[in-house]
Order: structure tokens, then sequence, then C-alpha cells
């Protein structure tokens, strides 16, 4: 069975720009969640997809949105780019998501800010 | 959530075996507690999970006591691959899907 893919790998922009990145989950997943990783802040959740629906938020600026498709797979966008939001983006995806259900994580996209 | 306490660093030889312990003294009774393990670049890696006792698999074995404030997690005889960030996750809410990673183990294992 294939895991999560994240695209693209990598990805360089300018301040004030937008970004959309994209997740494909585990075949039968229906749970998405989205996650930052920088080496100041660590690994700061960011939202939850499930069944198309944002079922959970972290707390980030809504700069950073988020949707889900009929299929589960996922899209991240973060406009009016900063700086700051130079990080390792990954998702995560698990069958139906709670307390018990192992997440499957992507290899993430590494977003540079210029 | 509860919150979680681990090292942030740990040394080891190869062949030896580590063990890293997390506190989270205020672990709700259904929370479960799960055992992450990620390299540089990569997505985390799901390793182990339990709710009480000992649980093992073919990576590790996670010990949990009886009062739950506390988890190891146990890598057998560890080689040079072993060395990564090690996180420990409790709980999430119902019906949420919401994990927050402490700053994780910096486990480093030298030949």
């Amino acid at each position: 069975k294939a895991g999560v893919t994240q695209t693209p790998r990598y990805l360089i922009k300018t301040r004030g720009q937008q970004v959309t990145l994209s997740c494909s989950p585990i075949s039968g997943h229906r749970s998405v969640s989205w996650y930052q990783q920088t080496p100041g802040q660590g690994l700061q959740f960011l939202f939850e997809y499930f069944s198309e629906t944002q079922r959970n938020k972290g707390n980030f600026p809504g700069r950073f949105s988020g949707r889900q498709f009929s299929n589960s797979r996922s899209e991240m966008n973060v406009s009016t780019l900063e700086l700051g939001d130079s990080a390792l983006y990954l998702c995560a995806s698990s069958l139906v998501g709670g307390r018990t259900d192992t997440q499957y994580f992507g290899p993430g996209t590494r977003l540079t800010v210029l | 959530l509860a919150k979680t306490t681990q090292p942030i660093s740990m040394d080891s030889y190869e062949g030896q075996e580590v063990n890293i312990t997390c506190s989270h003294n205020n672990i709700a009774t259904n929370d479960y507690i799960t055992w992450y393990q990620q390299f540089p670049s990569q997505g985390p890696r799901f390793i182990i999970q339990g709710y009480k006792t000992k649980v093992t698999n073919e990576v590790a074995s996670l010990f949990i006591p009886a009062d739950r404030k506390s988890s190891t997690l146990s890598l057998p005889r560890v080689s040079l691959s072993d060395t990564a960030v090690y996180y420990c996750l409790v709980g999430t809410l119902n019906n949420n899907n919401d994990m927050r990673f402490g700053a994780g183990t910096r486990l480093t294992v030298k030949p």
C-alpha cells in the first residue's frame, strides 16, 4: 500500500506570495492532519480534516487554510507569506482520526520564504 | 491535553538497550500513549502505542506503570540507524486528531 505523498517536496517563495501544498493520504484513510515543523517551535498542529470538513484547528493565523476533497486528498494554503513561515510542512493521514488511530506521516514539503 | 516531559538528548552505543522515559502527570483516564520516531527532513514514524502495563512489537517495548503518570520506551540493541528524535504523545480529545508534540528526545547512537 502506498504511503502518504506530499507535493512538492521543496518550494521557494518570496514574502507576500501565496503557496498551496498538496497531500494524498493512504488509500482508505479519511482523516488528514497538517503540521508545521521549525527548529525553534518543533512540531505544531495546524488543522485536521475529515470527510471534507475541518474538524479541529491549531493556533495559527487565518493566513493558513486548508481543504479536503471527496477523495480525501487535502491541500493547504498559506497566503501573504512571511519569513517565519519557512518550515517543513507535514501531512499525516489516519483511518478516521481519534485517540487510538495511528497517524502516518508523509515526507513533508520544505518551504523556504525569502 | 496532557503535557509530556522527556529528556532533551541521550547518547548510547551500538548493541545497547536504550530506555527513554516520558512523564505525563496529567494523563486522563481515556488517554493513550504513543511514541514516534523522526529522522531529519522526514515525517515522524509510528513506533508503538499503549494504554497500560506493557506493549511489545517487533521494534520496541513500551512500559507503563499502574499510575500511568510516566511511560518508558525501550529499544533493544540499538544500531547507528536508530539515531533520531523520539516523541512521546499522550491522548487526544474525543473525535479529535490533534496531536501536540513535545520537544522530543534526540538519541545519538555511537559506534
